[in-house]
């Protein structure tokens, strides 16, 4: 098993609030991405990073924003939730140089109601 | 779709059978990968394969790539009830340097009846 962490597994929360999801390596990878996946559906890429104080968006348009302050941390944040924020987080992290595997964490099932 | 597209959507076999899933991409790619996703959870990495190869085995895995077709497959010999999960095909593109940005098709979920 990867040693990747996502907190919490499942989130049941109303409109407007703000959460984060939180994300944690412990193989000190420096590149980390987070995907959004809608019931059996492919993968969007929201957000990645590729070390500290890196973040860039990814392919598909997301209200949420990320930091990276610590190379094993990489939390992402609603500020104001919405149903239509309603899906499955999965977060992912890389060795860095030469492209190879993802290794990914359990993933955050998040309804807005 | 983004850039790969599977098929089967959806499989359905008997214990000890093979499965056979597909996968077409557009782009030229440093590699594909293909992940396995039990019902509700992340994705586990299963095997890579490079533009420059065309054929890769792990256990009852058999992975091959034409790029010529930019089209793989994923064959599983001699399938367990175990199997059962949603398998997705992954491309990195060239496009994308060294991100390791990959794009996942829609999947293809496979059961396997005891």
């Amino acid at each position: 098993e990867a040693d990747i962490y996502q907190t919490p597994r499942y989130l049941v929360i109303g409109t407007g609030k703000k959460i984060t999801l939180e994300c944690s390596q412990t193989m000190g990878h420096d590149k980390m991405y987070w995907y959004q996946q809608d019931p059996g559906m492919e993968l969007h890429l929201i957000h990645y990073s590729y070390g500290v104080n890196s973040t860039e968006k990814g392919d598909l348009s997301s209200e949420s924003t990320v930091s990276r302050i610590r190379t094993e941390h990489f939390p992402l944040t609603l500020e104001s939730a919405r149903p239509s924020h309603t899906s499955q987080y999965l977060c992912a992290s890389s060795e860095s140089g030469r492209n190879e595997k993802l290794f990914f964490g359990s993933g955050t099932q998040l309804s807005v109601l | 779709s983004q850039q790969g597209e599977e098929d089967p959507q959806a499989l359905s076999i008997q214990e000890g059978e093979n499965a056979t899933m597909n996968c077409s991409y557009k782009t030229s790619i440093n590699n594909l990968q293909w992940y396995r996703q039990n019902s509700g959870r992340g994705l586990v990495h299963l095997i890579l394969i490079r533009s420059n190869e065309r054929e890769k085995h792990s256990g009852r895995l058999r992975v091959t790539l034409d790029t010529s077709k930019k089209s793989s497959s994923l064959l599983i010999t001699a399938s367990r009830a175990a199997d059962t999960a949603s398998y997705f095909c992954a491309t990195d593109p060239i496009s994308s340097g060294n991100t390791g940005k990959l794009i996942f098709g829609q999947g293809t979920t496979l059961q396997v009846k005891p």
